[in-house]
């Protein structure tokens, strides 16, 4: 059961667009929500996140809004950059596990974006 | 600090051979995880650890063994490879008290089972 959708799979944005990649999650117990970037041959790392008592959150040119009623949330790229061309992927934390503190991640299927000059 | 290291880079196994990828962290972090990235797939939990001695399985952990002896050293076994295991392999680590969901991913392993 795939507890965390991404769409689309690929998008290609002309310079200076707007890249918008959607998630939708099933699980109410998941309480934080971020987004990872990773550019070929390289791991994914943090770009953005969000908690669900807050409807938006801006660093820079990304942006996450995040619908807690539809379970949804979405990654927002302003001015798309070439630099910015990467796979993207949300994913949703779920509580942690006992009391260790650990929280496990559950990523969607990732959003790969070209960003053309 | 180098952060999350992984070695080999990459690596070509025939089924039925065993093998161990390494990972360490130098970060103190106390939780390490490891992924394993398929295409169209994102990234899959196999094993994690919340501390030294301490392990439990994630989504996909069959065909694969953890320990943790260390804090800094969180290696990932194959028993018998398989085809299936045909991948790209992600070690993590986060620590107690930090923002949650935010790990921090060393560069891969490519394996390639034949």
């Amino acid at each position: 059961q795939q507890q965390v959708k991404q769409s689309p799979q690929s998008l290609i944005v002309q310079k200076g667009g707007i890249s918008i990649i959607n998630c939708a999650y099933e699980n109410t117990a998941f309480d934080y929500f971020p987004w990872y970037q990773q550019f070929p041959g390289k791991g994914p790392a943090l770009l953005i996140a969000i908690r669900p008592d807050v409807s938006e959150k801006k660093e820079g040119r990304f942006t996450i809004s995040f619908n807690k009623s539809a379970k949804q949330f979405s990654l927002h790229i302003m001015d798309s950059q070439p630099g910015d061309s990467a796979t993207y992927f949300c994913a949703a934390s779920s509580p942690p596990w006992r009391n260790s503190g650990y929280s496990t991640l559950t990523f969607g299927k990732g959003t790969m974006l070209l960003v053309s000059p | 600090n180098a952060g999350v290291t992984q070695t080999p880079k990459f690596q070509v196994l025939k089924t039925g051979q065993s093998m161990t990828l390494q990972c360490a962290q130098d970060m103190n972090h106390e939780y390490m995880s490891w992924y394993r990235q398929d295409p169209g797939m994102g990234l899959r939990l196999i094993h994690y650890s919340v501390g030294a001695g301490i392990t439990d399985q994630g989504e996909v952990p069959n065909g694969y063994n953890v320990s943790r002896s260390t804090t800094e050293d969180f290696p990932l076994r194959l028993l018998s490879a398989a085809p299936s295991q045909t991948s790209v392999y992600f070690c993590a680590s986060s620590y107690r008290g930090g923002p949650t969901g935010e790990q921090f991913f060393g560069p891969g392993t490519r394996l390639t089972v034949l």
